[in-house]
């Protein structure tokens, strides 16, 4: 079935550690995107990118870093500079003139 | 730039009565409008939108709703509610192009519970 796969679906960091959450699409959709969800603050969008090899600084990029290497792929970096990584992360890929699709989320947590 | 205001944070509603979640839009140009329901540590699933024509638009599980340009507004209903509707409610405006300078922006949701 087409839809888009995050993995892994929970994920701890240590202090100081840079963590890479996944997103695999399968939709053939160009854009995609990452987005923050913390309580009461709804979506917040971190990265996007609308076609292979290029992406745009969302909303709160500050810590995060992403690469777009491939159509499919589009992987997220929290990195040690991103002081408040806690959160739901949601991976979302669109087409043109369509709805976006959501992964399923990962929720990472520093410990 | 475009937003999203969802003005209730909560809504309490009993099972079986209708409801009617609100959402005002702040945007450009013609918006595409979308409304997302995400059961806990979920993502998010599409229960309607609208990108033009008939300004009544139907969705899944029941549920309606109304494109009111003149009013910035895009509320969403269902006329008898069951418990498995409870959910936290997103709703979102989105660029024509599907790409977009931005991608969706959304709303800070409206918690949906449902009392017995």
């Amino acid at each position: 079935d087409g839809g888009i796969t995050q993995s892994p679906k929970y994920l701890f960091r240590k202090e100081g550690q840079n963590v890479t959450l996944s997103c695999e699409q399968n939709l053939n959709h160009d854009a995609m995107y990452w987005y923050r969800q913390d309580p009461g603050q709804g979506l917040r969008l971190i990265y996007y990118s609308q076609i292979v090899n290029d992406f745009q600084k969302g909303d709160i990029a500050e810590g995060y870093s992403v690469s777009r290497e491939k159509k499919e792929s589009f992987p997220l970096t929290v990195t040690s500079a991103q002081k408040n990584p806690t959160a739901f992360y949601l991976c979302a890929s669109r087409g043109h003139a369509t709805e976006a699709f959501f992964g399923q989320g990962t929720r990472l947590t520093v410990v | 730039a475009q937003s999203v205001t969802q003005p209730d944070i909560h809504i309490t509603v009993s099972e079986g009565a209708s409801l009617e979640l609100r959402c005002n839009y702040s945007y450009g140009a013609t918006p595409y409008l979308f409304w997302y329901v995400q059961s806990p540590g979920q993502g998010l699933q599409l229960l309607l939108k609208y990108f033009s024509g008939d300004t009544l638009v139907q969705g899944i599980k029941g549920f309606e709703a109304e494109f009111k340009r003149s009013q910035s507004s895009f509320n969403l209903r269902k006329p008898s509610v069951h418990w498995s509707d409870a959910a936290e409610y997103f709703c979102a405006v989105g660029s024509v192009s599907g790409g977009g300078a931005d991608g969706l922006t959304f709303g800070k949701g409206t918690h949906l519970i449902i009392q017995p």
